[in-house]
């Protein structure tokens, strides 16, 4: 069964500065994605990682996939207060039509 | 183009009291899903139809039915509302054609049980 691990839940942290959110996936997964969430808003695309080293990058968001290590991150960079959100990574396995998330982080970015 | 639609976007019900969220999509998508989201808890997936006329029970299936009425449409119901179904709803439906999977979300219903 594959479960998808985020870390950390809560991250807060000052504008300008650096941070990466990890995500864990317990079994092989053949896509793994990046949604964003405004408060009381829907969940919105940011990345779609198709395959071993894949790398996006979106402004100050850049995500990348090792699936050996079963692993992606989302790495912000000199952050803004506009990218406070809860941010999700899903996985999904073998072709599978569901998607598994994880918990979600959610980043306050403070001035 | 719309895309995911959903209604109502808020609802109070009684316990017990039974209702149907509707859900369509105009992107001739053909698989569809809904998902509940609940604090720390991520999004679960309640049921998904990969297409018109096919239903499957996801991760939390216990007390919702749905009903995939044409490809553009999936709505998800509940028969004796409880408390424990406060929640946020969410449809989403994938794109089929490019092998990349992805799913977009409606714009979600809060439903609070009394």
């Amino acid at each position: 069964e594959l479960k998808v691990e985020q870390n950390p839940l809560f991250l807060s942290m000052q504008e300008g500065k650096n941070y990466t959110i990890y995500c864990n996936y317990s079994t092989t997964s053949d896509r793994l994605y990046w949604y964003r969430q405004d408060p009381g808003k829907s969940l919105e695309s940011l990345f779609v990682l198709l395959s071993n080293g894949a790398v996006k990058q979106e402004g100050r968001l850049m995500a990348s996939l090792d699936t050996k290590a079963r692993l992606s991150t989302l790495h912000i960079t000199a952050a803004v207060h506009d990218l406070s959100a809860t941010y999700f990574c899903a996985a999904s396995q073998g072709g599978s039509e569901k998607l598994v998330f994880g918990k979600g982080t959610k980043l306050t970015v403070n001035p | 183009n719309a895309g995911v639609t959903q209604t109502p976007k808020f609802q109070v019900l009684k316990t017990g009291q039974s209702m149907t969220l509707q859900c369509a999509q105009d992107m001739n998508h053909n698989s569809m899903y809904w998902y509940r989201q609940d604090p720390g808890m991520g999004l679960r997936l309640i049921y998904y139809s990969a297409s018109e006329g096919t239903t499957d029970k996801g991760e939390v299936p216990n007390g919702y039915n749905v009903s995939r009425l044409n490809k553009r449409e999936f709505s998800l119901r509940l028969e004796s509302a409880a408390p424990s179904q406060t929640s946020v709803y969410f449809c989403a439906s994938r794109d089929p054609g490019t092998g990349v999977n992805e799913q977009f979300f409606g714009p979600g219903t809060r439903l609070t049980v009394l």
